[in-house]
C-alpha cells in the first residue's frame, strides 16, 4: 500500500526555470512532511520539511506548499540549476510511525 | 563531523548465497535504521534500533533477514539465503533521537548505501 503518491516520475527543466514536484497522502494523522534529495551513489539527505500548521515554508530557492484540505504538498525549486539534478523524495509520518517515502522524482536541469 | 559509514559499497552474489552489510552511524547517534531501496522506489524501512535494542522490525523478512547492533554502535544486516528480489540498495541511517518514543521532526542522516545484486 503506497501511503504517499508522488508525481511526476521524472522531470526535465531548463536552467533558471521552476521545478514542481507533487505528493498526495491519505493518512490524516500524518503531521510531518519532509523532502529528501538524493544524488547518484549517495544516500538521501534532508532538504526541507513542513508541519501541517503552516501552508508554506521557504528555504532559499526551495519552497514547500502544503494544502491540508486536499491532502497534498509540493516542492518548488526556483531558478533551477544543473546542480539541482537529483532524485527527490517526499515523505510523511505521524507520531507513532516511521517515515514513509514516495517513489521519487528524477529531476534533470538542462542548460 | 563524519557521516554514516557503510561497507561494502557494492556486492554481487548468486541466489541462495549469504551476504552481510556493515554500518557505523554518526558518533553519539542512539537511533539506527536499515532501509531497502529497490530501483525506482523510495526507501522502505526494514528495522529500527534504539541503542542496541530493536524498536521496530515489523517489515523485516525474518525468514531470511537478520540484523544486530552490538554495544549500541555498529550494526550488521545479513541476508541468508538471498533471493533475486533482494537486489537493491541497502541504506543505513542514524539520528540523534535518544528516546524510544518517536519524535515527529526527527532528522535522518543516511549513508551512501550498499548496492546488492543477486544473480
Amino acid at each position: 500500500q503506497q501511503q504517499v503518491k508522488q508525481s511526476p516520475q521524472s522531470l526535465i527543466v531548463q536552467k533558471g526555470g521552476i521545478s514542481i514536484i507533487n505528493c498526495a497522502y491519505e493518512n490524516t494523522a500524518f503531521d510531518y512532511f519532509p523532502w529528501y534529495q538524493q544524488f547518484p551513489g549517495k544516500g538521501p539527505a534532508l532538504l526541507i520539511a513542513i508541519r501541517p500548521d503552516v501552508s508554506e515554508k521557504k528555504e532559499g530557492r526551495f519552497t514547500i506548499s502544503f494544502n491540508k484540505s486536499a491532502k497534498q504538498f509540493s516542492l518548488h525549486i526556483m531558478d533551477s540549476q544543473p546542480g539541482d539534478s537529483a532524485t527527490y523524495f517526499c515523505a510523511a509520518r505521524d507520531g507513532n510511525t516511521p517515515l514513509v517515502f514516495g517513489k521519487g522524482t528524477r529531476l534533470s536541469v538542462i542548460a | 563531523e563524519a557521516g554514516v559509514a557503510q561497507s561494502p559499497r557494492y556486492k554481487i552474489i548468486e541466489k541462495r548465497q549469504s551476504v552481510a552489510f556493515w554500518c557505523n552511524p554518526i558518533s553519539g547517534h542512539a537511533t539506527l535504521y536499515w532501509y531497502q531501496q529497490i530501483l525506482g522506489q523510495g526507501p522502505k524501512l526494514l528495522i529500527q534500533f534504539q541503542n542496541n535494542g530493536v524498536v521496530d522490525d515489523s517489515q523485516l523478512p525474518k525468514d531470511r533477514f537478520s540484523a544486530e547492533r552490538l554495544k549500541g554502535v555498529d550494526s550488521t544486516l545479513k541476508i541468508q539465503p538471498a533471493k533475486l528480489e533482494d537486489s537493491a540498495v541497502y541504506l543505513c541511517a542514524s539520528s540523534p533521537r535518544t528516546g524510544a518514543r518517536w519524535v515527529t521532526n526527527e532528522k535522518l542522516f543516511f549513508g551512501s548505501g550498499t548496492q546488492l545484486s543477486v544473480l
